[in-house]
């Protein structure tokens, strides 16, 4: 079975722009959620979605965005990028949120660098 | 509020000695605990959780809800044991979000 993929896997961009990631989660995956880790504040939760609505959302300002398709496969953007964004985002993905067999999968991660 | 802290951001121990990668939280509710283990230029993945009261890789940890702790043991070190692990608590009432903790970065010495 493959894993969880994420596209691309690293991208430099300038302040001020925005960026889109996207993550395929593992085949029969409903639930994708989202981490940014940093140095600095460690892995840090985003966002989750399960059949294409949002279900939770961490303390991330509104720049940070998301969306599922009814495929399972998700982006996250983030718009009016600063430098402290730069990090490393990572997707996983499980079953579905309340499954009893509850682990989360990851992906490699896409590494943003913001100039 | 949620939090989780591994006191050690580095744990440098002998192949063969002892290790324990100590984790402590804080939560209101029933805690759901887990360990993630990062290996060099791998993925992020689920070692152990509490729930499953196992042992993976020769590592156990055990829930101990007085000293709302999680600490992962494991009685000999191997050097394939070197990476990074995080301690995480998943909330209760919300399904899928995870609050990990800072890390401790094991390092075993031959």
């Amino acid at each position: 079975k493959a894993g969880v993929t994420q596209t691309p896997r690293y991208l430099i961009k300038t302040r001020g722009q925005q960026v889109t990631l996207s993550c395929s989660p593992i085949s029969g995956h409903r639930s994708v959620s989202w981490y940014q880790q940093t140095p600095g504040q460690g892995l840090q939760f985003l966002f989750e979605y399960f059949s294409e609505t949002q279900r939770n959302k961490g303390n991330f300002p509104g720049r940070f965005s998301g969306r599922q398709f009814s495929n399972s496969r998700s982006e996250m953007n983030v718009s009016t990028l600063e430098l402290g964004d730069s990090a490393l985002y990572l997707c996983a993905s499980s079953l579905a949120p309340t499954s009893a067999s509850y682990e989360q999968y990851f992906g490699p991660g896409t590494r943003l660098t913001v100039t | 509020a949620q939090r989780v802290t591994q006191p050690e951001k580095l744990l440098s121990v002998f192949k063969g000695a002892p290790v324990e990668l100590k984790c402590n939280y804080s939560y209101s509710g029933s805690p759901e605990l887990f360990w993630y283990v990062q290996y060099s230029r791998q993925r992020l993945q689920l070692l152990l959780r509490h729930i499953s009261r196992e042992s993976i890789k020769g590592f156990t940890a055990d829930l101990n809800k007085g000293e709302t702790s999680f600490h992962l043991k494991k009685p000999f070190a191997q050097e394939e044991d070197s990476a990074m692990y995080y301690c995480a608590l998943k909330l209760h009432s919300s399904a899928s979000k995870i609050i990990f903790g800072s890390g401790t970065r094991l390092s075993i010495r031959p």
